[in-house]
Parts: C-alpha cells; sequence; structure tokens
C-alpha cells in the first residue's frame, strides 16, 4: 500500500515569509497530488491540486510542484499570513480511490 | 445547508456502549468515506464505500463496522466502544480524481 511521509511536521515563519512542505510517497501509480488545509475546529478542505501530467501549478499564493521520478510533491506559499496558520495534509492517490494522508505539518505563521 | 452533515458532532460515553456515528450527503456522489484523526498521526482511513452495495475496509477498520443505508448515508457503527476509540472522525465524500469534501467532525470521547 501508499507509504506516505511529510516534513517538517510542523514550521514555523515569519510573517511575509515563504513556506515549503513536503511530501513523499511510495506508490509509482499515484497520479493524483492534493493538499489540504484544516483550520481549528474544522474538516480539512482541498486548497490546490495537480494531476500527474503536470509539473507545477500555482494558484495565487499557494503553489505545488510534483517530481514524479522521485516521488516527491511540495507546497509552497509565498508571503505568509496569519490566517495561514493551520495543519496541512498532502493525500497522494492513484485511480482506485482509496486516500491515504500524510501526517500533517503544523503550519504557525507570527506576526 | 452543509454538503457534509455530521450528527453528533460531540459524544461521552462509555467503555462497551454501542455508538453510532452518521453522515449524510447532498452532493450526490458514490463515494464515501470515513477516517479518524489522532493528534500527531493525521488523519488514518477507517471504511470507505463506492456505492451503496460496496464496503471496504481502511487502514484501521478493527473495532469498527459500517453500513451506506442510501446515496447519501454512511453511518460508523462501534460495537464496544473502548477508551482507545476516544478521537475526532471525520466523514467524507469523494467526486472527480478524489477530491475529497468533509464533514465538520465528530468528536467522541469514550471513558
Amino acid at each position: 500500500g501508499e507509504n506516505v511521509e511529510q516534513h517538517p511536521s510542523t514550521l514555523s515563519v515569519q510573517e511575509g515569509d515563504s513556506a515549503v512542505i513536503k511530501c513523499t510517497y511510495s506508490d509509482s501509480a499515484s497520479n493524483y497530488f492534493p493538499w489540504y488545509k484544516q483550520e481549528l475546529g474544522k474538516g480539512p478542505q482541498l486548497i490546490i491540486d495537480i494531476r500527474s501530467n503536470v509539473g507545477e501549478k500555482k494558484d495565487q499564493r499557494i503553489a505545488v510542484t510534483l517530481n514524479k521520478t522521485a516521488k516527491h510533491f511540495s507546497l509552497h506559499i509565498t508571503e505568509t499570513q496569519p490566517e495561514d496558520s493551520a495543519v496541512y495534509f498532502c493525500a497522494p492517490s492513484q485511480g482506485g480511490f482509496k486516500t491515504i494522508f500524510g501526517a500533517g505539518t503544523r503550519l504557525f505563521v507570527k506576526a | 445547508d452543509a454538503d457534509v452533515t455530521q450528527t453528533p458532532r460531540n459524544r461521552i460515553t462509555k467503555t462497551g456502549k454501542r455508538i453510532m456515528l452518521e453522515c449524510s450527503q447532498t452532493k450526490g456522489h458514490d463515494r464515501m468515506y470515513w477516517y479518524r484523526q489522532d493528534p500527531g498521526l493525521g488523519l488514518r482511513l477507517i471504511y470507505y464505500s463506492f456505492d451503496v452495495k460496496d464496503i471496504n475496509k481502511g487502514e484501521i477498520s478493527d473495532g469498527y463496522s459500517v453500513s451506506r443505508q442510501a446515496q447519501a448515508k454512511f453511518s460508523l457503527s462501534l460495537e464496544s466502544a473502548i477508551p482507545n476509540q476516544t478521537a475526532l472522525y471525520f466523514c467524507a465524500v469523494g467526486s472527480g480524481a478524489n477530491v475529497l469534501t468533509f464533514g465538520a467532525g465528530s468528536r467522541l470521547t469514550v471513558l
């Protein structure tokens, strides 16, 4: 089965700095690579995703990059703001729809 | 109305009691999931269902059972609750490549 690892587990940045979270997966058949954000007291919510035929995708201050050869993908947040403070999860999957989540990265943005 | 509704939101029970957590969705999608969240362990898949007649075990199905009563309803049961099942439980609905929409969560405490 899929083995998913996220690094770092905790990340603290100053407001305005960039944050990068990396997700490593084991299943070479994975073809869908999403990132979820979980705010306190809420369920996770999809913030950005990428398919295996694309290397990078950007949506305003967030971006996802994929390296299929090395089997990892990363979440990039630029110009961080206090409201970016949350737990972020990666959840790579392949067409079988059995989605396994990474352990999460807690991001703190200090004002 | 929320797309994915979980009830109850909070429940305190005693060891050995039977507990049912319910999930309903208004999105009309076939794929439904139950996840458990513990601090530092991310989201672990308990069971998932691709339609009314399809039930699949996830990573941690022991001690749990599910019922897909209709396309819109997917319930999780703990036949005899134990303290290490104290956790936050999330229901999710899958669509497209595998975009998951989560409910707000059900916090269960087993004394």
